[in-house]
């Protein structure tokens, strides 16, 4: 197993809602990440998990929360969320902890809508 | 700080050669990504260059000179399916800072 899967492919919620993000990956990588990616822009990274510890927050909003439950599972869970926070959300993943300097695989995506 | 520089678009014709030039001034330095990105999906990787030269594979070739803060990804005999965005990514120990991308359009 050579992806990483993200659910759900799109999700539309309101500025009251909670909801969540999920990545998966099988291939025994030790980092995981969050990106977000406006359109006809760069992935802008958000949180990097190493061996299942948040290592890099990038000074991401509240309203944007991590969880890592176990090597193979990311989670992005979303509350109070803004119009301007609507965007692609890319989960990847990398083998090793030291995130620089290894090859990144990168799940679809989320497309978020924020009503 | 980042300073990671491409052009923003390119246009060639198929079977062609391009040359996407990416500069870069980073904190922290290990090497350089290039990740390819059709619209609407995820980006793929492409090539890492660690060392200075010249990284060939089949027809996409990446190039590094790390005291110019200077890469290049050089894509030949190029075909439709090339048409994508194209980023150039240096890395430090923590993480990878993505240019802008530079959109490559094939025309036949």
């Amino acid at each position: 197993d050579t992806e990483v899967t993200q659910t759900p492919k799109h999700l539309v919620m309101g500025m009251t809602n909670k909801k969540s993000l999920k990545c998966e990956q099988h291939m025994g990588h030790r980092a995981m990440y969050w990106y977000k990616q406006k359109a006809k822009k760069p992935p802008e990274l958000m949180f990097v998990y190493s061996y299942e510890k948040l290592s890099i927050n990038e000074s991401v909003p509240s309203r944007f929360s991590p969880e890592c439950p176990n090597s193979s599972l990311l989670n992005l869970h979303l509350h109070a969320l803004q119009p301007e926070d609507s965007a692609l959300y890319l989960c990847a993943s990398s083998q090793e902890g030291v995130a620089g300097k290894n090859e990144q695989f990168f799940g679809p995506g989320t497309r978020l809508t924020v009503l | 700080g980042q300073n990671i520089d491409q052009p923003t678009e390119m246009t060639a014709t198929e079977g062609a050669i391009v040359q996407i030039n990416c500069t870069y001034q980073t904190s922290g330095f290990n090497g350089l990504f290039w990740y390819q990105q059709h619209a609407g999906e995820a980006p793929t990787f492409l090539s890492y260059n660690v060392l200075d030269g010249l990284e060939e594979k089949g027809r996409f070739s990446s190039f590094l000179s790390r005291s110019k803060g200077y890469s290049y990804l050089l894509l030949k005999e190029l075909q439709m399916k090339d048409s994508a965005s194209y980023l150039c990514a240096p890395s430090n120990d923590y993480k990878l800072s993505f240019g802008a991308g530079t959109t490559v359009t094939v025309r036949a």
